[in-house]
């Protein structure tokens, strides 16, 4: 079966420093994944998607990430980070054995310090 | 505007009490999920629908239920089998299963069982 583990739960920054938020999944095939950003008490917004192709992709909000295949990583980086940027990330896991649905890893929740 | 709408954003509930939340989309999505979210937990799969009048469980379908009898609408009853209901719950649609369409998530509707 298919996991997303992202191993820091809570991740505090200054405001103008560089992010990188990690994500391993589990897959026995080419992985289809995801970032998406959650504002408190909100749904989620999609940032990023991987499918194919180039291996570093390009996002919303001045996000990018990079699949790694040889470390099933899949990290989330921005290389200066904005007050407004303080939120709950997720990282998920499409897979087409499990019918097209996504499964998502716990969150890192981002705090922005002044 | 097009979009996804959630009713009610808070919704409280004795114990042993059945709870219907809406879920209604304007996108002309063919499909529809619900998550429920739990803190540390990311997001679980209840029950998806890929078209009007189908639907599959998810994850964690007991002690849920849902319908799908039009395209824009897709309800979720949480039942008294429910053991742990309190929880946040996520609707979303996609404009077609596949993976490579976008999930859009509505604002949520928090549940607590009292």
């Amino acid at each position: 079966a298919q996991s997303v583990t992202q191993p820091d739960i809570h991740i505090t920054v200054s405001e103008g420093a560089s992010l990188e938020l990690r994500c391993n999944y589990s897959y026995g095939a080419t992985p289809y994944l995801f970032w998406y950003v959650q504002s408190p008490g909100q749904g989620l917004q999609l940032l990023l998607k991987y499918f194919s192709g180039d291996t570093l992709v390009q996002g919303i909000k001045g996000f990018e990430a990079e699949f790694k295949r040889s470390q099933s990583s899949f990290n989330l980086r921005k290389p200066s980070v904005h007050w407004s940027d303080a939120a709950e990330y997720f990282c998920a896991v499409g897979s087409f054995i499990a019918g097209n649905m996504l499964t998502f890893g716990g969150g890192t929740r981002l705090m922005v310090k002044p | 505007d097009g979009g996804i709408t959630q009713s009610p954003k808070y919704l409280f509930r004795k114990e042993g009490q059945n709870v219907t939340l809406s879920c209604e989309q304007n996108l002309n999505h063919d499909a529809m999920y619900w998550y429920r979210q739990d803190p540390g937990q990311g997001l679980r799969l209840i029950y998806y629908s890929q078209i009007v009048n189908d639907f599959q469980k998810g994850d964690i379908a007991e002690g849920y239920s849902v319908s799908r009898e039009k395209k824009e609408s897709f309800p979720l009853t949480v039942t008294s089998a429910q053991k742990n209901p309190t929880a946040f719950y996520l609707c979303a649609s996609s404009s077609t299963p596949a993976l490579r369409d976008e999930q859009f998530f509505g604002p949520g509707t928090r549940l607590t069982v009292l």
